[in-house]
């Protein structure tokens, strides 16, 4: 069965400093992935999806790029977070499917 | 109009009550739909998926679909205070590989 990471699990960062959050699946090939934002109290927000390596479909304009270099590798990034980009960013990936979420980095900017 | 709507509660059931969710989505070529649990702090764990009209039982969960009045409910039997938790429902939208969130429903199980 497929697993996916994500780190770092916890994060605290000032305005304007730079992101990089990563998910990586085992278990499975050429995923779908996906990125979402959930603000506290609010419903989940697509914020990116990609169909293979180097595809990457964003969903909504703001600050926030994804990269997938490999086949089963996700990067979100940010070259200066705004107090906005707080929120639990989760990663997902489609199985047969169906669509499973890795467990979450919580981004607090300060 | 929201594509995916769902009450945001809480719904409070006392322990060993049945617990109604219900979702309408806007989409009415939807194919695909699903509950999520998602417990406070935590991130979504799909529970159910369903497909065809009609029931689909897993354990104490029951996922129902019309599609003619573009519905989709979940009931929990015998609700256990571990299943308070905010129940998103999900629905892929024709063609595509992504999925639309209600904002979810909030469960409260009071033993």
């Amino acid at each position: 069965s497929q697993t996916i990471h994500q780190w770092p699990a916890t994060l605290v960062q000032p305005v304007g400093s730079p992101l990089s959050l990563e998910c990586t699946v085992e278990g499975t090939s050429n995923p779908n992935l996906y990125w979402y934002r959930q603000a506290a109290g609010r419903g989940l927000q697509l914020l990116f999806y990609s169909v293979g390596i180097g595809q990457i479909s964003s969903e909504v304009p703001q600050n926030l790029s994804a990269s997938r270099p490999q086949d089963r590798q996700f990067i979100l990034s940010s070259k200066k977070l705004l107090l906005s980009d707080s929120g639990f960013y989760l990663c997902a990936c489609n199985i047969v499917g169906e669509q499973y979420f890795g467990p979450g980095t919580r981004l607090t900017v300060t | 109009q929201k594509e995916v709507e769902q009450n945001s509660g809480p719904l409070s059931v006392p322990e060993g009550a049945i617990a109604s969710l219900n979702c309408t989505y806007s989409d009415r070529g939807s194919q695909s739909f699903f509950w999520y649990r998602q417990y406070s702090g935590k991130s979504p764990e799909l529970i159910m998926s369903i497909y065809s009209n009609g029931d689909k039982e897993d354990g104490r969960f029951t996922a129902q679909l019309n599609k003619a009045s573009q519905y989709v409910s979940l009931l929990i039997r015998d609700s256990q205070p571990s299943d308070s938790a905010t129940y998103l429902c999900a629905v892929r939208n024709t063609g595509f590989q992504k999925l639309v969130f209600g904002t979810g429903t909030r469960l409260l199980v009071s033993p």
